[in-house]
């Protein structure tokens, strides 16, 4: 059964930093590239970031792009996204999704979703 | 303001048949880019619902259908029940921001 495990959620500062991760497990994590989609409170869904199964492609909305870093450490099976000046506007539960093909593609499919973790960015 | 439009919201009686519209333009759907569809219940993670324009899962019932033609795709349900009401989006891929973007979200109400 995949299982996507979102963590590092909480209260920072306009300006400051953040490190969420994704422990996935039931699948060759490695296989598979992932994102992150995020979801403002009350909006609906923005992707944010991918990463290729390798971890050698990345990609970024404009939004975000400068500002945040994805990875993954394939050994651990985990995703990452490092988020520094953080503003207001990138208060949100974020996700992580499975992507079901190893390269990210236009056709990308998230096909296993976590239960996401919650990103307020306030004074 | 989404690249892909949805209505905000449809609603239709148990029993009944419902068809949720996401309309885009020549860089995304009507540039032959696949269109997938994601179910999110009160309080919970999305999940896929169709994926390729029209193919369900493992598990979907079949009361649930995807069509796509020019630059709209659609989500249709048959058969509504109770357990349909839900967040419904829609995603595809814009070749001119180069992002894969998502519809505003339709929210299904079962009378």
């Amino acid at each position: 059964e995949v299982q996507l495990l979102e963590s590092g959620g909480g209260l920072v500062q306009p300006g400051g930093s953040l490190r969420l991760s994704c422990a996935a497990s039931g699948f060759t994590f490695s296989s598979y590239a992932m994102s992150w989609v995020r979801q403002a409170p009350g909006k609906g869904l923005e992707w944010v970031s991918a990463i290729s199964g390798s971890g050698g492609s990345t990609y970024y909305a404009d939004s975000v792009k400068g500002r945040f870093t994805i990875s993954r450490d394939n050994s651990k099976n985990t995703l990452y996204l490092q988020m520094n000046s953080l503003r207001a506007e990138d208060t949100a539960v974020y996700y992580c999704a499975k992507v079901a093909d190893i390269v990210v593609v236009p056709a990308a499919i998230h096909d296993y979703w976590g239960q996401g973790t919650l990103v307020t960015v306030s004074s | 303001q989404s690249v892909l439009t949805q209505p905000p919201s449809v609603s239709g009686a148990p029993g009944q048949r419902v068809t949720i519209s996401c309309t885009g333009s020549s860089s995304n759907i009507g540039a032959g880019y696949d269109v997938h569809w994601y179910q999110q219940l009160p309080g919970t993670a999305p999940k896929l619902l169709i994926y390729g324009n029209s193919n369900r899962p493992s598990g979907v019932p079949d009361r649930f259908s995807g069509s796509k033609s020019g630059t709209s795709a659609s989500l249709a349900i048959t058969g509504l029940q109770a357990e349909d009401e839900a967040d419904y989006y829609c995603q595809s891929y814009d070749s001119s921001l180069r992002d894969w973007v998502f519809g505003g979200g339709t929210k299904l109400t079962v009378l």
